[in-house]
């Protein structure tokens, strides 16, 4: 099984930061890992897909990178409304899986 | 626009069983591979299952396999999810979500509650 450990699990921010959160992957899964974003009682939002490419209607202060084991998701000017927990998927091999999540709060 | 439906949770005992359901609409559901996921109060989101477009494959998290069994009915673009055995860690909220033509899942639906206790 492939393992997804997010880094921070926690993460303070104000306003206009920029924000980068790290999914290290336990084996390669190339270009399939995706990010998400999840408010409390939504279900998660689309923001990657693909490691790198921006889901149409997100804003392009998200942006991702990487690929193979190491992944990233950075925001590049912090809004109030990213306020959130983020999460990301591997979806190479299965069972797929989800990382632990970074909650991203207001600092 | 892509909907996505589900029902069918509530409270069950232990033992006990349940029958998810998620309505689709708004795209060609026999061509899409469909997916149940779940997430425990204050956890993390956790993958369930998997079925294809066919409904002749399907992938199980070995956390459910045997207890657990998906299908789907194309002719009323309806995904299922049977779940047997029921356990108090169990209790989530269980969400469908459509696979989509890239990697990442872009619809899901409002997701239902399923509670296990006695």
């Amino acid at each position: 099984d492939i393992q997804l450990t997010q880094s921070p699990s926690f993460l303070s921010a104000s306003v206009g930061d920029r924000v980068t959160v790290t999914c290290r992957a336990s084996q390669g899964v190339s270009r399939y890992l995706a990010w998400y974003q999840q408010k409390p009682g939504k279900a998660p939002k689309l923001l990657i897909y693909a490691a790198y490419d921006l889901q149409s209607g997100v804003p392009s202060r998200f942006s991702g990178s990487g690929s193979g084991t190491e992944f990233t998701l950075t925001i590049s000017t912090l809004q109030p409304e990213d306020f959130a927990t983020y999460y990301c998927q591997q979806l190479s091999s299965y069972p797929l899986t989800f990382g632990g999540g970074t909650k991203v709060e207001i600092k | 626009e892509v909907q996505l439906l589900e029902s069918g949770g509530g409270l069950v005992q232990p033992g006990g069983s349940l029958r998810l359901s998620c309505a689709a609409s708004g795209f060609t559901f026999r061509s899409y591979a469909m997916n149940w996921v779940r997430q425990a109060p204050g956890k993390g989101p956790e993958w369930v299952s998997t079925i294809t477009g066919s409904g002749s494959n399907t992938y199980y998290a070995d956390s459910v396999k045997g207890r657990f069994t998906i299908s789907r009915d194309n002719s009323k673009n309806t995904l299922y999810l049977q779940m047997n055995s029921l356990r108090v860690e169990d209790t989530a909220r269980y969400y469908c979500a459509k696979a989509g033509d890239s990697s990442g899942w872009l619809d899901w639906g409002q997701g239902t509650m399923v509670t296990v206790s006695s």
